[in-house]
């Protein structure tokens, strides 16, 4: 079975710190992959997608950036956090094809500080 | 117009009673649409999928799809203290990515 695995699961950054948070996926091959953030109260913005290695799709211009260096291992980074980056961060992955059911990771909690 | 709209809520029933919660979306090319489950300070956890329209049940879930109308709602029977959760509808209008909206609160009361 596949599993979905995000780190850490809380952090408390100070403004204008760097960001790394990892996603690593098991159990499956190419799966589509996704960064969302989601502010209190609020539903899920997507901010990247991958269809595969090096292959990164921004939706959101802010000062995040993602990147997939291996199959099934995605990486959301910043170089300078700001306060509006706080949120409850949710990796996600999905098989390729019509239905694209995506299923969620445990999500890493971001408070800027 | 939002792409993606849910009942604003909060939604409160009684223990036992039909809860219903409904979405509507802007895209008519839509073809894959998805019900979450969230509880506080969780991820978001799949509960039904529908593709074409009418009904699907699953257990205590009924999911509904109306493509012309652009509307799709889940039914929630015999409500449990433990399905109080916020429920996110989810519309795929592009293959690979969805639209999420805002959640509806649901408070099932003892």
């Amino acid at each position: 079975s596949q599993t979905i695995h995000q780190w850490p699961a809380t952090l408390v950054q100070p403004v204008g710190s760097p960001l790394s948070l990892e996603c690593t996926v098991e159990g499956t091959s190419n799966p589509n992959l996704y960064w969302y953030r989601q502010a209190a109260g609020r539903g899920l913005q997507l901010l990247f997608y991958s269809v595969g290695i090096g292959q990164i799709s921004s939706e959101v211009p802010q000062n995040l950036s993602a990147s997939r260096p291996q199959d099934r291992q995605f990486i959301l980074s910043s170089k300078k956090l700001l306060l509006s980056d706080s949120g409850f961060y949710l990796c996600a992955w999905s098989l390729t094809g019509h239905t694209d059911t995506q299923y969620f990771g445990p999500g890493t909690r971001l408070t800027v500080l | 117009q939002k792409e993606v709209e849910q009942n604003s809520g909060p939604l409160s029933v009684p223990e036992g009673a039909i809860a219903s919660l409904n979405c509507t979306y802007s895209d008519r090319g839509s073809q894959s649409f998805f019900w979450y489950r969230q509880y506080s300070g969780k991820s978001p956890e799949l509960i039904m999928s529908i593709y074409s329209n009418g009904d699907k049940e699953d257990g205590r879930f009924t999911a509904q799809l109306n493509k012309a109308s652009q509307y799709v709602s889940l039914l929630i029977r015999d409500s449990q203290p433990s399905d109080s959760a916020t429920y996110l509808c989810a519309v795929n209008t592009n293959a690979g990515k969805s639209t999420f909206g805002d959640g509806t609160t649901l408070t099932v009361k003892p």
